[in-house]
């Protein structure tokens, strides 16, 4: 395991659908991210789990998003009813929290998602 | 609140060029932690190097040097004898004590032209 892996790398999907993103982080990180991008503009953050815990969430994750983290390793993030303004990259990264500090803040190379 | 300004949207050199990449944050934290973000085309965000909030110390890596200044919260990022490689997005970020999350400006496009 040599970095965060995220699927797909690309999808194009038709408004309305439901979409959904899967992320493998660094296997021994217990921390977990989800960030969204779009053109031109710096990630912004949208959630994170420590293990399997969602311990927090930003106003940008609407009721049409959730993100799940079951056993405390890989990650998806689910779209419900995808519109125009959803398309963006969705970056996951991952680190690892010891109590005393919080190492390897690592992104994997994430899913572009293009809603038509 | 948190907030990270680079103000410069796009900037282009010549080979060999030294440039310096700006970023400006906000903070009212006494502890925080401060990133450099390489992104090349292909997307992935390439970790550069982490500053915290008590080391106001320069650092230098090869052709990479930071400047960091709490007088004018301040952490620019300057590329000596520039190549053609460096041509990316370069986003600063800034995290709180627990890195819970990223604050991102909206990065600098840096073009290295041969």
């Amino acid at each position: 395991d040599t970095g965060v892996s995220q699927n797909p790398r690309h999808k194009i999907t038709k408004r309305g659908q439901n979409v959904t993103f899967r992320c493998d982080p660094i296997s021994e990180h217990n921390r977990l991210y989800w960030y969204r991008q779009t053109l031109g503009q710096g990630p912004e953050f949208l959630t994170y789990f420590q293990n399997e815990a969602q311990l927090e969430k930003s106003r940008l994750l609407s009721d049409r998003f959730s993100a799940e983290r079951p056993k405390g390793s890989f990650s998806t993030l689910e779209i419900q009813r995808t519109e125009q303004g959803d398309s963006a990259m969705y970056l996951c990264a991952s680190s690892l929290d010891t109590d005393r500090e919080v190492y390897g803040y690592t992104f994997g190379s994430g899913t572009r998602l293009t809603v038509v | 609140a948190q907030k990270v300004t680079q103000a410069q949207t796009e900037i282009s050199v010549v080979e060999k060029e030294d440039v310096t990449l700006d970023c400006v944050y906000e903070t009212r934290d006494t502890t925080y932690y401060l990133f450099w973000y390489k992104q090349p085309p292909s997307g992935e965000l390439v970790f550069l190097i982490r500053r915290n909030s008590f080391d106001e110390q320069n650092e230098i890596s090869g052709r990479y040097s930071w400047n960091f200044q709490k007088s004018t919260s301040s952490f620019n990022f300057t590329i000596t004898a520039s190549q053609v490689v460096d041509s990316a997005v370069y986003f600063c970020a800034l995290s709180r004590y627990n890195f819970n999350k990223f604050y991102f400006g909206s990065g600098t496009k840096l073009n290295v032209k041969p």
